[in-house]
């Protein structure tokens, strides 16, 4: 397996443009979680899912955000629209929850600018 | 709620000496915590968990659950060392792992 795979890896787009990050996990793994790296707040939750169904939400900044998984291999994050202040690295994360102390296996992030 | 604090964002030691990487954390259940580490230009990777007790690169870390703190240490740093660290817990309720703030650890030669 090639692990969590993350598209596309560079993302810079101009303010007011709609900008799609997408992810597959690891296959098998049934969590998939979507966190945000920045300098000033390291890494935020956003949101994650669980058997494809949303569980927690709670994280995502705004109305602007949006996130989908519409099956067990892909999911997408949705940012609509895109602001400077959404420039961050994005990460994807997957793990099998059903075993205890399972540990969450992370894409390599895509870099977004938003300029 | 749930909450992992790393105190320092930045740390800096010289190759040999000590580090101690700090992590408390708030969780009103029992707490199944992690460190992760990030090398540059590499993706996020899990380091150790508290659980099994293990010492990997040379770190370790204990859980103090009267202190509330799971810090990471290693006797001898080395200059592969350098790395972006976090401290994470997962909440065994709602299954989702939480963060700290990440500390940035530069080993000078």
């Amino acid at each position: 397996d090639a692990g969590v795979i993350q598209s596309p890896r560079h993302e810079v787009t101009e303010m007011g443009q709609e900008v799609t990050l997408r992810c597959k996990p690891i296959s098998g793994h049934n969590s998939l979680f979507w966190y945000r790296q920045t300098m000033m707040r390291g890494l935020e939750l956003l949101i994650y899912f669980n058997n494809n169904v949303p569980i927690d939400d709670s994280g995502m900044p705004e109305d602007r955000f949006s996130a989908k998984m519409p099956n067990a291999s892909f999911s997408t994050l949705k940012i609509q629209p895109s602001e400077p202040r959404d420039s961050a690295v994005y990460f994807c994360a997957s793990s099998l929850t059903a075993l205890l102390n399972t540990e969450a296996f992370f894409g390599q992030g895509t870099r977004l600018t938003v300029v | 709620a749930q909450r992992v604090t790393q105190p320092e964002k930045l740390l800096s030691v010289f190759k040999g000496a000590p580090v101690e990487l700090k992590c408390n954390y708030s969780y009103s259940g029992s707490p199944e915590l992690f460190w992760y580490v990030q090398y540059s230009r590499q993706r996020l990777q899990l380091l150790l968990r508290h659980i099994s007790r293990e010492s990997i690169k040379g770190f370790t870390a204990d859980l103090n659950k009267g202190e509330t703190s799971f810090h990471l240490k290693k006797p001898f740093a080395q200059e592969e060392d350098s790395a972006m660290y976090y401290c994470a817990l997962k909440d065994q309720g709602a299954q989702k792992l939480v963060f700290g703030q990440g500390t940035r650890l530069t080993i000078n030669p």
